[in-house]
């Protein structure tokens, strides 16, 4: 098992649409979650951190995690063709001094016009 | 905020040149930063974590005489890829996470694709 798993897509979503893209992790003691998006050739950006159970609201970008369910997703409202790129969904591990980050495969999300 | 540097953005160079990567947090002390490798359509894997003054450590199966990392200050650390070949091309990445403890998110730079002839 992956320690975190995401579906590869491609999510395709029409414009205007909301996107739903979803993370398990295996790591009971991962303390802190974050979601990044990388467009093609391009390093990854910080979309959004959360690091307790619920919902939590940045613009157009919902990021929800369930600690029992070792659950986290991201929700894209309103979602507009430049939202096109993969999005990699990042757990810190618990275990390490360092608090390295082990990264989803990613998810690429496209949005036609 | 939280802008990290990464130069030269691209190299292309002969077989057995060595090539050293700059990371630099340019509005932040990055007590930790981190250097990753990603070929094409696969995700980001870590190669080594560094601290300010400390020896980095390195993920299993990476050689450290190969990929020589110097955190010298807390806004500077460089990679260099010693003796290169063609197999060690690809897309090197760093980031840099602040002060405020080990949940604080990690920064990337821009990246620098690297071809090795």
């Amino acid at each position: 098992q992956k320690e975190v798993e995401q579906n590869s897509g491609p999510l395709s979503v029409p414009e205007g649409a909301i996107a739903s893209l979803n993370c398990t992790y295996s790591d009971r003691v991962s303390q802190s979650f974050f979601w990044y998006r990388q467009y093609s050739g391009k390093s990854p950006e910080l979309i959004m951190s959360i690091y307790s159970n619920g919902d939590k609201e940045d613009g157009r970008f919902t990021a929800q995690l369930n600690k029992a369910s070792q659950y986290v997703s991201l929700l894209i409202r309103d979602s507009q063709p430049s939202d096109s790129a993969t999005y990699l969904c990042a757990v810190n591990r618990g275990d390490t001094g360092f608090q390295k980050l082990v990264f989803g495969t990613g998810t690429r999300l496209l949005v036609s016009p | 905020g939280a802008v990290v540097s990464q130069h030269p953005s691209r190299v292309i160079c002969k077989s057995g040149t060595s090539v050293k990567i700059e990371c630099r947090s340019l509005d932040f002390q990055a007590t930790t930063m981190f250097w990753y490798r990603q070929f094409p359509k696969q995700s980001l894997m870590l190669m080594a974590t560094s601290n300010e003054g400390s020896k980095a450590t390195y993920e299993q199966g990476v050689e450290k005489d190969k990929f020589l990392i110097n955190h010298a200050s807390l806004t500077l650390s460089t990679l260099t890829v010693t003796s290169a070949h063609p197999e060690d091309s690809s897309f090197y990445i760093c980031s840099a996470r602040g002060v405020g403890g080990r949940n604080q998110p990690q920064h990337f730079g821009d990246g620098t694709r690297l071809s090795i002839l």
